[in-house]
């Protein structure tokens, strides 16, 4: 069985700071890992994912996230957040043939 | 094409009614998901279609029928409904089930409300 822990429900940034969005996994088999954005009253979107090879992965809009195996960790970060960065972020994990499992969310809000 | 096209976007029906969502893409993609998302929760899988056959059902209530008429549709078919089923339905499609190497890409939606 797989899981997917987003500790953080709700994380106020200023304008321009850094922030890290923190996720952590457990899998009996090796995985695949992903982030997604879902902005007020849209779908899904691929923020950007881990497959293999380099641990450090960067994704669209500025974000990257490093996969850490031993710490079971895959946190998404971004060195200067905007306004338009707010919204819901979804860690996710697939291992083996299972099925895509999200974690429960990380509302990302902005502040001016 | 790089999407996914739900319709329709709204949708009110009440607890008698029979209406159907519709999910459409044109990448080729030979796996389609549906998801059904309440408020400030993740989405949670309700069917899964490879090649067209209906591959994984999460014990879905049988108000809510799939249904894979081609490899580019997808259709969910509500009968029915209690308020409680009012939610944003997801569609999603991959390249493969379960080799999903590349990750999914989902549409924007259905708003459902059951009154």
């Amino acid at each position: 069985a797989q899981s997917v822990t987003q500790l953080d429900s709700q994380v106020p940034v200023f304008e321009e700071a850094p922030v890290e969005l923190r996720c952590n996994y457990s899998s009996s088999v090796s995985v695949y890992l992903f982030w997604y954005v879902q902005y007020p009253n849209q779908g899904l979107q691929l923020l950007l994912k881990y497959l293999s090879g380099s641990t450090l992965v960067k994704g669209i809009n500025g974000f990257e996230a490093e996969f850490n195996k031993s710490q079971t960790s895959f946190h998404l970060r971004k060195p200067s957040v905007h306004i338009s960065d707010t919204a819901e972020y979804f860690c996710a994990v697939r291992g083996g043939n299972e099925k895509l499992t999200f974690g429960t969310g990380t509302r990302l809000t902005i502040i001016p | 094409d790089t999407e996914v096209t739900q319709t329709p976007k709204h949708l009110v029906m009440g607890m008698t009614n029979k209406k159907s969502l519709k999910c459409e893409q044109h990448m080729g993609h030979r796996a389609m998901y549906w998801y059904k998302q309440k408020a400030k929760k993740p989405p949670e899988l309700m069917f899964v279609y490879s090649y067209e056959k209906l591959s994984i059902n999460e014990s879905v209530p049988s108000r809510f029928s799939p249904e894979c008429p081609n490899s580019s549709l997808l259709n969910l078919h509500l009968h029915a409904l209690q308020p409680e089923d009012s939610a944003l339905y997801l569609c999603a499609s991959s390249q493969d089930h379960p080799s999903n190497y590349y990750g999914y890409t989902f549409g924007s939606g259905t708003r459902l409300t059951v009154v």
